[in-house]
């Protein structure tokens, strides 16, 4: 059974740099078959996709981000992780991972998920 | 880019059917096959529950069905189950190696 455990700190200063990894178990996130992913959601909203990266070495991320989002693989450890800098109240979030099933490149599933982890955005 | 619209809420009785519709553009929802479907119960990890706009992975009941038409995508609950109540997010491919959610739509079992 796949699963997938997010960590990081529970609170981080303004304009400080976001650092999460998500633990992946029962899968190898070096096969290739899947995209790696970061989702957050804010308080009292939705979801929100941050970015994605392939064993292969290619991400892509949410426009909206400008640039503040790094996606990266550890395979050693069988972990990826999100650096998200600058930071804001507005990042303040749960923060998810996900595996994704793709199709010609385009993701068509999320089909496991973290439980999430929430991270506070405070001076 | 915005979010896909989907209503803010929706509730049904159980034994009735619900549809949750997700709107978008030619450039995401009606543009390629790909819009996918999330139960979301607070608090735990979110569950895909249609992919590729119509199918449905196994172990996810037949009570729950999607559909498209043009930039409109829907999903159908049958047979409203208590255990339904939750939020449920639409995605999809939106161009340039992007994705979008939906706003969200919070499904209230009467």
């Amino acid at each position: 059974q796949v699963q997938l455990q997010e960590s990081g700190p529970g609170l981080v200063k303004p304009s400080q740099t976001l650092s999460l990894t998500c633990t992946v178990s029962g899968d190898s996130i070096s096969s290739g078959r899947y995209y790696w992913n970061w989702i957050r959601q804010p308080a009292g909203k939705g979801l929100d996709w941050i970015g994605r990266i392939h064993s292969s070495g290619t991400s892509n991320y949410n426009p909206s981000l400008k640039s503040r989002a790094t996606i990266s693989l550890d395979t050693s450890k069988n972990q990826f992780s999100l650096n998200l800098n600058s930071l804001t109240a507005a990042d303040t979030a749960v923060y998810f991972c996900a595996r994704a099933s793709f199709y010609h490149s385009h993701i068509d599933a999320l089909d496991v998920w973290g439980q999430g982890t929430r991270v506070t955005v405070s001076s | 880019q915005s979010a896909l619209t989907q209503p803010a809420s929706v509730s049904g009785s159980p034994g009735q059917s619900i549809t949750i519709s997700c709107t978008g553009t030619s450039s995401n929802v009606g543009g390629y096959n790909l819009v996918s479907w999330y139960q979301h119960h607070p608090g735990k990890a979110p569950k895909l529950m249609i992919y590729e706009d119509i199918k449905r992975p196994s172990g996810v009941s037949n009570r729950f069905s999607g559909s498209k038409s043009g930039n409109t995508a829907s999903l159908t609950i049958s047979g409203l189950q208590a255990e339904d109540e939750a939020d449920y997010y639409c995605f999809s491919y939106a161009g340039s190696n992007t994705y979008i959610f939906g706003g969200g739509t919070q499904l209230t079992v009467l």
